[in-house]
This record gives structure tokens, sequence and C-alpha cells, in this order.
């Protein structure tokens, strides 16, 4: 089984200084982790992803996350906010089951993050 | 490269009434195609699955039904909408034979009055 914990509901920051959104992970098998984004009214983009490959993944946007295996967290960080950074952050899990099904797949309840001025 | 389609962009509906949302996927054969529903200040919530033309799975019991007539075609139906089918309605697609990496489409508003 797999489940997802984002630990922020709401994150604010000042426009300039960093950004940290806080993900938490449990999973059976080798997990493949994702980080993306909702604009209000708009569909998921995909920020990054990790697949067991460098720990530390870079996305578009100027965002980065860093896989720990040791303390199961994949946590989403950018050096300096942006205003266009304001929106619904989802960190996912996925768990590579065997067969071709969608349940491989265990979002998390998004972190808000508002950017203040 | 591939691209995603939804429509409409924003619905109303009176209760009672039926539904039919269309998704579709442009650049890619044989995709795994998916329904989600995102409620207001809730999460995503998996509602249908599809790995191939009038294969669907189903995630949650509902008033919701899916059916996937072309190879990159996916609609989500109701014959009679109930007040909490309301929300913003989600299609994503994902390379055949994996679950991994899902792409989304810019979703339907539903609102059902």
């Amino acid at each position: 089984a797999q489940s997802v914990t984002q630990l922020d509901s709401h994150v604010s920051v000042s426009e300039g200084t960093p950004v940290l959104l806080r993900c938490n992970y449990s999973s059976s098998y080798s997990p493949s982790l994702f980080w993306y984004v909702q604009h209000p009214n708009k569909g998921l983009q995909l920020l990054l992803k990790y697949t067991s490959a460098a720990t530390l993944v870079k996305g578009i946007n100027g965002f980065e996350a860093e896989f720990k295996k040791s303390e199961t967290s994949f946590h989403l960080t950018k050096p300096s906010a942006h205003m266009s950074d304001a929106a619904e952050y989802f960190c996912v899990v996925s768990d590579r089951p065997a067969g071709g099904g969608a349940d491989g797949l265990t979002f998390g309840k998004g972190t808000h993050l508002i950017i203040q001025p | 490269s591939q691209t995603i389609h939804q429509w409409p962009a924003t619905l109303v509906q009176p209760v009672g009434s039926p539904l039919s949302l269309e998704c579709t996927v442009e650049g890619t054969s044989n995709p795994n195609l998916y329904w989600y529903r995102q409620a207001a200040g809730r999460g995503l919530q998996l509602l249908f699955y599809s790995v191939g033309i009038g294969q669907i799975s189903s995630e949650v019991p509902q008033n919701l039904s899916a059916s996937r007539p072309q190879d990159r075609q996916f609609i989500l139906s109701s014959k009679k909408l109930l007040l909490s089918d309301s929300g913003f309605y989600l299609c994503a697609w994902s390379v055949y034979g994996t679950t991994d990496t899902q792409y989304f489409g810019p979703g339907t508003r539903l609102t059902v009055l």
C-alpha cells in the first residue's frame, strides 16, 4: 500500500523569498514521485518527476525536489518565489503495479501556495 | 507532441438533466485514459480509467458512467445529474501499459443547480 502526506495545507511566502512545500510518502516498492501544479480553474501541469535516477530532480519554472529515502520525503523547493507561482501543488506517488490498472497513483490533498507582494 | 482537449470548459445544468463531457487526445496511440473529479476544497478522486476501446473500469460507484468509443476519445456521462455531481472534472492520459506520468486536460467546471 502507498500513501502521500502533504504536511501543509497552506503556505504563504513573500515574493523573492524561498519556497518549501513538504511531502512525505510511504510505499511498498521503489516509487516514482511527482509534483504537479494547478492554477485556478486549470488542469494539473507536471512540474517534475523522480524515477530512481538522480535524487535531486530539476523541474520547470525553477522548481526542484530532492528524494530522501531515509526520510521518505520528496519536498519541493524554489529559491525565489514569483507572483505567478501562486497555485495549488500536488505531491503524487506511483507504486508501479504489475498490471495496467490506474490504481498505482496516489495524490496528496494539495498545498495552497500564497505569494505576498 | 501530445495534446489533450476537454469540452465544454464550463457547464451549468439543472438537477435531473443528462450530462456528456468529452475528452480527446492527439499525438499518441492507445493511451490509458482517466476521468477525475475535484470537488471544492478536496483532492482528486479517480472516477474511471480505460486501457482500450470499450474497456472501462470504475473506481467509485456513483451516478456517472464512462465510455470509450474511439481510441483517443473518452466520454463521461450521466442520465440524471445530482447536486453532488458539481465539481471540476479532469481528463488525463498516460502511455499505454504504465500508470506513471499522467498528463491532464484543462478541465470542465460543472455546476448543478
